[in-house]
């Protein structure tokens, strides 16, 4: 079944404590994307990858760190969590993007619900 | 700079009425406009993608439409079933280039017996 996987779906941690959420795709996609959503503000990407090897930032990047050493897998990390990431994360992937892209649809994970205290 | 506006209030019709949901954008000339369907709790579905030279697309009770001149879509849902309700998102590819989407904070909809 094509799918992305996030793992863990929710976790609660205490400042300051490193973790990763991990995002594994097995579609062969080039693209994946990590996106936050919070009450009122919707979706807004953190980072994203063009494949692998190829990250750059997206609209809220701090405080983050990704990286894409194999195209199935794009780990997302908090180095040092703080409370404002408390949040909604969905990883994201798509064969490519473009102007001509054939529909450019993203497929999202399950969402990785994170508590920060 | 971008923006995109969605009705941050609640839509509630009748089963079997017509859902009719708006997507606003500004500053910007999408090459196509994408929506996506949100349950609570869960990652978005695509639902249907729309380009710049399309009026209308179409998909079994779905209909989107793309305004160009008005720098809007609407997002329609004929004969409207209470498994319909959820949150529904616009998104658009980012002006300065392809790599990215930008979504609206979306609408809820609310479809009642």
């Amino acid at each position: 079944e094509a799918q992305v996987t996030q793992n863990p779906r929710y976790l609660i941690t205490v400042t300051g404590k490193k973790l990763t959420v991990t995002c594994s795709q097995n579609m062969n996609h080039e693209y994946m994307s990590w996106y936050r959503q919070d009450p009122g503000l919707g979706l807004r990407q953190i980072y994203y990858s063009m494949n692998v090897e190829a990250t750059d930032k997206g609209d809220v990047p701090e405080g983050y760190k990704v990286s894409r050493k194999e195209k199935r897998n794009f780990p997302l990390i908090l180095e040092s969590p703080s409370p404002n990431q408390t949040s909604l994360y969905f990883c994201a992937s798509t064969p490519r993007v473009g102007r001509d892209t054939n529909t450019g649809e993203l497929f999202f994970g399950e969402g990785s619900r994170l508590t920060v205290l | 700079s971008q923006k995109i506006e969605q009705n941050s209030e609640a839509l509630n019709i009748q089963e079997g009425k017509t859902a009719t949901l708006t997507c606003n954008y500004t500053n910007y000339s999408p090459a196509y406009l994408q929506w996506y369907r949100q349950d609570p709790g869960r990652g978005p579905v695509f639902l249907l993608l729309i380009r710049e030279n399309e009026k209308e697309k179409r998909k079994e009770r779905l209909k989107v439409t793309f305004d160009t001149t008005l720098k809007q879509s609407l997002f329609h849902i004929t004969a409207s079933q209470p498994a319909d309700s959820a949150t529904y998102l616009c998104a658009l590819p980012f002006s300065g280039g392809y790599n990215k989407l930008i979504f609206g904070a979306g609408t809820r909809l609310a479809v009642h017996p």
